[in-house]
């Protein structure tokens, strides 16, 4: 089937800085990806929809300026959480839009801020 | 895209079926249902789907009843890995708010030995 990557799959940094993950579909073109957070012991909460050549739509609530995302090539998407503070520590996951109606999900992303 | 509701939680002896209801009483005619699961610490997994017709592949069988307000995922012979928290969703197969999957609670499936 198809296989999403997402690098690092675990990352630990100071409040203040910015952190990158990137997402990667690596048998298959994805013109749509799509990323969500997950805080512990709740559901997945979409965050926003990245569209290969576009500005990414962002779900109600969610800071664009706070969260960056870039689909640069139909392989890869990028979310970069800009000035992370501790309450942005969670558990981020992408997924990728293959054929018509099927999506597949990444690894996740486990971000710590202390 | 229609709600769901799911129970929070099941059992299911390792070896034995396991079959997890969803309840989609406001589904539209254009609605797909999807079922995807979770394991610990994992991006979810996805299962399969249906819109009207039972469907059934290598992981999964999934009923859709014939008014299609509600359906079961059944797990023919379950092992001890497929304990995860297991998520019914509904979405419109096209438009504007394709692709874009709302997750419930989901139902919490744990198999013992």
């Amino acid at each position: 089937g198809a296989v999403v990557s997402q690098h690092p799959s675990r990352v630990i940094c100071k409040s203040g800085t910015s952190v990158k993950i990137e997402c990667r579909s690596l048998d298959f073109q994805a013109t749509t990806m799509f990323w969500y957070r997950q805080f512990p012991k709740k559901s997945l909460m979409l965050m926003a929809t990245s569209n290969e050549g576009s500005k990414a739509t962002y779900e109600q609530g969610v800071e664009k300026d706070k969260f960056l995302i870039n689909h640069a090539s139909l392989t890869l998407s990028t979310l970069t959480v800009t000035s992370a503070h501790p309450e942005d520590s969670s558990f981020y996951i992408c997924s990728a839009r293959h054929a018509p109606s099927e999506q597949y999900f990444g690894p996740g992303t486990r971000l710590t801020v202390l | 895209d229609a709600k769901t509701t799911q129970p929070p939680s099941m059992d299911c002896a390792e070896g034995r079926a396991a079959n997890l209801p969803c309840n989609h009483s406001t589904i539209s005619g254009n609605e797909y249902v999807y079922w995807y699961r979770q394991i610990h610490s994992q991006g979810p997994q996805y299962i399969i789907h249906g819109l009207k017709n039972n469907e059934t592949n290598e992981m999964a069988s999934l009923i859709i009843t014939e008014d299609r307000k509600s359906s079961t995922l059944i797990l023919p012979h379950a092992t001890l890995r497929d304990t995860a928290v297991y998520y019914c969703i509904v979405r419109v197969g096209g438009g504007t708010s394709y692709g874009k999957l709302t997750f419930g609670q989901g139902t919490i499936l744990t198999v013992h030995p």
